[in-house]
């Protein structure tokens, strides 16, 4: 049982790339989240999906986008990378709506 | 005023101490609250969650939930360095769908 995996660790994209940013849970969770955590933050929203087919936006959703085609996968799309999206991502999971997450290990993004 | 609002710290105790985190939180249709720990470079990890008023203990870990004056709080008591790190409230605000954090205290247990 290998919980909530993102890959990659870390990545450098340069100003304008694009990028998609994993993310699998085998838990059969219905409920998937992106958050973004810059240094010293707390973390903020940027998709989540209630179940497959399903998706919303969250608290800061400029510049990314994602798709949920399976109840497994969560994949994190940054279109047009820019210096501001140098963040630390997670991607986290839960069964219910009142249930805790889990939490994936996070990728370092760096926008240079 | 922010949805849930912790002190950022340095809270320092020493080793053996109580530690008293707090958090408070505006939207008074939350149901459920969580405490995660995060350490430098790692993810956050859940310790505890309450839904109830009152306190819950896991350990050396006491929740306590006081919903008519939106306060939440985690004790930790005999602190160990290994306990330092920053603690993270969350809580599950409305229609459920989405935690929302706060900022996190850091927590220094000076040995």
């Amino acid at each position: 049982n290998a919980g909530v995996t993102q890959t990659p660790k870390f990545r450098i994209l340069k100003i304008g790339q694009s990028m998609t940013l994993q993310c699998a849970q085998d838990m059969n969770h219905n409920y998937m989240y992106w958050y973004r955590q810059d240094p010293g933050m707390g973390l903020k929203l940027i998709y989540y999906s209630v179940g497959a087919g399903i998706t919303d936006k969250g608290e800061v959703p400029n510049g990314y986008n994602v798709s949920r085609s399976t109840t497994e996968d969560f994949p994190l799309r940054l279109e047009l990378a820019a210096p501001s999206q140098t963040s630390v991502y997670f991607c986290a999971s839960r069964r219910t709506g009142l249930d805790g997450y889990t939490f994936g290990s996070g990728t370092r993004l760096t926008v240079v | 005023q922010k949805e849930v609002e912790q002190n950022s710290g340095p809270l320092s105790v020493p080793e053996g101490a109580i530690a008293s985190l707090n958090c408070t939180y505006s939207d008074r249709g939350s149901q459920s609250f969580f405490w995660y720990r995060q350490y430098s470079g790692k993810s956050p990890e859940l310790i505890m969650f309450i839904y109830s008023n009152g306190d819950k203990e896991d350990g050396r870990f006491t929740a306590q939930l006081n919903k008519a004056s939106q306060y939440v709080s985690l004790l930790i008591r005999d602190s160990q360095p290994s306990d330092s790190a920053t603690y993270l409230c969350a809580v599950n605000r409305g229609a459920g769908n989405m935690l929302t954090f706060g900022g996190g205290t850091r927590l220094m247990v000076k040995p």
